[in-house]
């Protein structure tokens, strides 16, 4: 199956830096890959998503990027602000298995 | 509410005791999973249907059964076989290519 890992586990920056969340999967099959906001005690949020046929994807202050070739995509949040500060979940869908896999999670924490 | 209902918000369970969890959605999404996520965690797959009667066991299904009699709905039953059920339960549903994933608001188990 699948093989999802994502770094960093634990992320601090000051109010107004950029953060950069990076996933690596292994089957080459996976084709969509979504970004999730998870605030405490709550549900998971789609923030951002990109499918294997684009490189980069951006919304305001969020952007991902997709590296096909080397299996891994990343979350670029710009200009950080402090309601920025939850746990973001990287996904990734495979064709194999016809199902989501998670990464573990980073925990971004934006200092004011 | 996102399409994807679960429910109780919050249950409690005495030992040895049976539970089962709602989770009802009007997406007219063929797929549901189910997820556990225990605090600082990831998401854990525990099962998951693509079609009405049929379902597969995902990373975590010991102590689990789940039934998908309607389209609708996936509930899940925390039976008395799984050892440690406090966590906080996630559903999801999407079409079954993975487009238009929404989670539920989730249901938190504790054992008392």
């Amino acid at each position: 199956g699948e093989n999802v890992e994502q770094h960093p586990s634990t992320l601090s920056v000051q109010e107004g830096d950029s953060a950069v969340i990076k996933c690596t999967y292994s089957d080459s099959a996976s084709n969509y890959f979504p970004w999730y906001k998870q605030e405490l005690g709550k549900r998971p949020q789609l923030i951002i998503d990109i499918r294997s046929n684009v490189g980069e994807k951006k919304d305001q202050r969020i952007a991902v990027t997709l590296n096909k070739t080397a299996k891994h995509f990343s979350l670029h949040i710009t200009e950080t602000q402090p309601e920025d500060s939850a746990v973001y979940f990287c996904a990734v869908f495979s064709n194999t298995g016809n199902q989501f896999y998670f990464g573990t999670g980073t925990s971004l924490t934006v200092i004011p | 509410d996102g399409g994807i209902t679960q429910s109780p918000k919050y249950l409690f369970r005495k030992e040895g005791q049976n539970v089962t969890l709602s989770c009802e959605q009007n997406l007219n999404h063929d797929a549901m999973y189910w997820y556990r996520q225990d605090p600082g965690q990831g998401l854990r797959l525990i099962y998951y249907s693509q079609i009405v009667n049929d379902f597969q066991k995902g990373d975590i299904a010991e102590g689990y059964s789940v039934s998908r009699e309607k389209k609708e709905s996936f509930p899940l039953t925390v039976t008395s076989a799984q050892k440690n059920p406090t966590a906080f339960y996630l559903c999801a549903s999407s079409t079954i290519r993975g487009a238009g994933y929404t989670f539920g608001s989730g249901t938190r188990l504790t054992v008392v």
